[in-house]
C-alpha cells in the first residue's frame, strides 16, 4: 500500500460544481496534513493545513477522519480558476512528508 | 511572506557535464529539500538536509549529491549528467514542524 494514495482524476465539473477529493495514509500516528494546489508547469502552493478535526477557508473545506485515514478536500461553488491538480500530503513514520500523486480537477465553463 | 529561489527556470545541458542546482531561501528555515517531479511519478526526494553541512538521503539520489555550506542555500550536483536525469527540480525548504515552501522548479533538459 502507499504511504499516501490519491484517485488521479480527471475530475471534469462545470462551473459552480461542489466537488471532493480523497486522499488516504498509511501512517497512523500522522498528526498533521497539507493540501497544495500545483498549477500546470508551477511549483506546489500550499492550500490548507489540517491539524486536528478539519479546517475551511471560504470555499475550501479540509476534514480529517484518522479512523478511517483519510483526509479530504471539498470545494465549493467551484471556479474556472480552480482548475489544477492538488497534492495531499501526509508525515510518514520517520517524519518525511509524503507527497501523493496529485488529483487533476479541471472546472469547464 | 517565505521566499524560495532557485538559480535557473530552465536549463539545458549535454550528457556527462556536471550540473549544479542553487537553492536559496529567505526564512532562516532549519530543512531543506531537492525533489524531482516526473508525470506520472510524482513528486520524488532525492536528498535532504536538516542542518548545515547536514544531510540525508531520500528515495532516488543515485547520480546526485547535494552541498549546504550555508543554512539558507542548498545545492544540488549532477555529477554527470545523464538523459533520464531530465526532469522538474524542485527545491523546498521547512522549519522543523510547519507545512514546506516550494522554489519555483528548474526544468533541466539532458541532451
Amino acid at each position: 500500500r502507499k504511504e499516501v494514495e490519491q484517485d488521479p482524476g480527471p475530475f471534469n465539473v462545470p462551473e459552480g460544481a461542489t466537488v471532493a477529493f480523497n486522499c488516504t495514509y498509511s501512517n497512523s500516528a500522522s498528526q498533521s496534513f497539507f493540501w497544495y494546489r500545483q498549477d500546470c508547469r508551477k511549483e506546489p502552493k500550499l492550500l490548507m493545513s489540517v491539524y486536528s478535526s478539519g479546517n475551511e477557508d471560504g470555499r475550501f473545506t479540509a476534514q480529517l477522519n484518522r479512523a478511517s485515514q483519510y483526509i479530504s478536500l471539498l470545494i465549493r461553488d467551484s471556479k474556472l480558476s480552480d482548475s489544477a491538480t492538488y497534492l495531499c500530503v501526509a508525515p510518514n513514520q520517520g517524519g518525511k512528508l509524503i507527497f501523493g500523486q496529485g488529483t487533476e480537477l479541471s472546472v469547464k465553463p | 511572506d517565505v521566499k524560495v529561489t532557485q538559480s535557473s527556470r530552465y536549463l539545458v545541458k549535454r550528457t556527462g557535464e556536471k550540473v549544479f542546482l542553487e537553492c536559496v531561501q529567505d526564512m532562516d528555515h532549519e530543512n531543506m529539500f531537492w525533489y524531482r517531479q516526473d508525470p506520472g511519478l510524482g513528486l520524488r526526494l532525492i536528498y535532504f538536509s536538516y542542518d548545515v553541512k547536514m544531510k540525508e538521503k531520500g528515495d532516488i539520489p543515485e547520480g546526485y549529491s547535494v552541498s549546504r555550506e550555508k543554512k539558507e542555500r542548498f545545492s544540488l550536483i549532477l555529477e554527470s549528467a545523464s538523459t533520464n536525469q531530465t526532469s522538474m527540480y524542485l527545491c523546498a525548504s521547512k522549519t522543523q514542524i510547519y507545512e514546506q515552501y516550494f522554489g519555483p522548479g528548474t526544468r533541466l533538459t539532458v541532451t
